[in-house]
């Protein structure tokens, strides 16, 4: 089944500790990125990649880390994560770029205390 | 100001009401066109691509006006089910997915 897996689902942690949440496609896809999802202000970009190798940032990409190492997956780093962290991740896959249809992953729901 | 502006909502509709939502862009050079549904904080799944020409997909119907830069989508007898989020997703520069805050319909029996 072609889809977009992330984990965790759901993740409680301490301000500084750092923290992964992966993100991987299985449809051979060039391009992944990452989002957040806050109430009132929709999905916004954090970053995102063309492909193995390149990668950059979106709109609100403080904080974060990412690579993108092997064309399947692209995980999100938070080296100290702090509580305004606190939000909805969405992982996303194209096939080319951000012209065609995104595939999302299931989302990953962090809370930073 | 926002790149993809949408009306929040939420939109209260009975059954087998038509229901329409518009969504404006800000940049003219914008080239791909979407609206996804998403269900109470589950992933957005595509609905629709919108065509230049518009396009319909059973019950549902969209629309783009490059002129005054939005684009609309016309659901037509209203089902239960159809109650979600609907976000309304533009591309302009091949790198990025602009994302509008998303508007809520509530189909109510």
């Amino acid at each position: 089944e072609a889809q977009v897996t992330q984990n965790p689902r759901y993740l409680i942690t301490v301000t500084g500790k750092k923290l992964t949440v992966t993100c991987s496609q299985n449809m051979n896809h060039e391009y992944m990125s990452w989002y957040r999802q806050d109430p009132g202000l929709g999905l916004r970009q954090i970053y995102y990649s063309m492909n193995v190798e390149v990668t950059d940032k979106g709109d609100v990409p403080e904080g974060y880390k990412v690579s993108r190492k092997e064309k399947r997956n692209f995980p999100l780093i938070l080296e100290s994560p702090s509580p305004n962290q606190t939000s909805l991740y969405f992982c996303a896959s194209s096939p080319h770029g951000a012209d065609t249809e995104a595939f999302f992953g299931q989302g990953t729901r962090l809370t930073v205390v | 100001r926002k790149e993809v502006e949408q009306d929040p909502g939420p939109f209260n509709v009975p059954e087998g009401a038509t229901v329409a939502f518009n969504c404006t862009y800000s940049n003219s050079a914008s080239q791909s066109f979407f609206w996804y549904r998403q269900d109470c904080r589950k992933e957005p799944k595509l609905l629709m691509s919108v065509y230049s020409s518009g396009n319909e997909d059973g019950r549902f119907t969209a629309q783009l006006n490059r002129a005054s830069q939005y684009i609309s989508l016309l659901i037509r007898d209203s089902k239960l089910s159809d109650s979600a989020t609907y976000l309304c997703v533009v591309n302009y520069n091949f790198n990025k997915f602009y994302f509008g805050s998303g508007t809520k319909l509530n189909v109510k029996p």
